[in-house]
């Protein structure tokens, strides 16, 4: 039971252009939402969260989008730039219960000069 | 602080032998996590410990799976027998849980391989 889901194993953007990232949920009890980025032979490391009571955080040139009713959740990149080329993973938790991130699948990201 | 250490970067192992991966977490995180990364399943949480105690296995795959945290210093995850389908990377992470902090740090994560 796949409780967050990314859909797009990778995406291909042009240097400079928006990158935009989804992730779904089918857990309602998660409140907390956060994205993490992972190099080739190194750990993933946090990005960027939002809590549930909030429906945007922005951190420079990247911004995460939370639509509650939908289940839904964005990464938007802007510009993108060739050292954002990596794997992107959606992570979810219930702060009140167990405390533990659940994952997607992660979506490859790739930026094209 | 060196981060969440994990050894070995690399393990190469036949089917049927024993397999130890250890993780040192970041000093004065109380809760540590194992996670195993796939391509079809991406990051699966398989156990995590809070303050040495393990409170959720339900993310072990078989019995063949065992975990371990003797100190708040040391974790170990050991597949015994180990078979090809436990190939994959396997990483640690550690948080304090403090301050509203609700991500990880992780490892480097070990590569194993069982041929």
């Amino acid at each position: 039971d796949q409780q967050v889901k990314q859909n797009s194993p990778s995406l291909s953007v042009q240097e400079g252009r928006i990158s935009i990232l989804n992730c779904d949920y089918t857990n309602s009890m998660f409140d907390y939402f956060l994205w993490y980025k992972k190099y080739p032979a190194e750990g993933p490391t946090f990005l960027i969260s939002i809590s549930s009571i909030k429906d945007k955080n922005e951190d420079g040139r990247f911004t995460v989008f939370l639509n509650k009713s939908a289940k839904h959740l964005s990464l938007h990149i802007v510009p993108s730039q060739p050292g954002d080329s990596a794997v992107y993973f959606c992570a979810a938790l219930n702060i009140q219960g167990a405390q533990k991130l659940v994952f997607g699948q992660g979506t490859r990201l790739t930026i094209n000069p | 602080d060196a981060g969440v250490i994990q050894s070995p970067r690399h393990e190469v192992t036949e089917m049927g032998q024993e397999v130890t991966l250890r993780c040192k977490p970041i000093s004065g995180h109380n809760s540590l996590f194992w996670y195993r990364q796939t391509m079809m399943r991406g990051l699966e949480l398989l156990i995590y410990f809070n303050n040495n105690v393990p409170i959720d296995d339900s993310g072990m795959p078989e019995d063949r799976f065992s975990a371990k945290m003797p100190n708040a210093s040391f974790s170990t995850l050991k597949i015994q027998p180990s078979e090809p389908r436990d190939s994959a990377v396997y990483f640690c992470a550690s948080n304090p849980f403090v301050g509203g902090n609700y991500g990880y740090t992780f490892g480097s994560g070990t590569r194993l391989t069982v041929v």
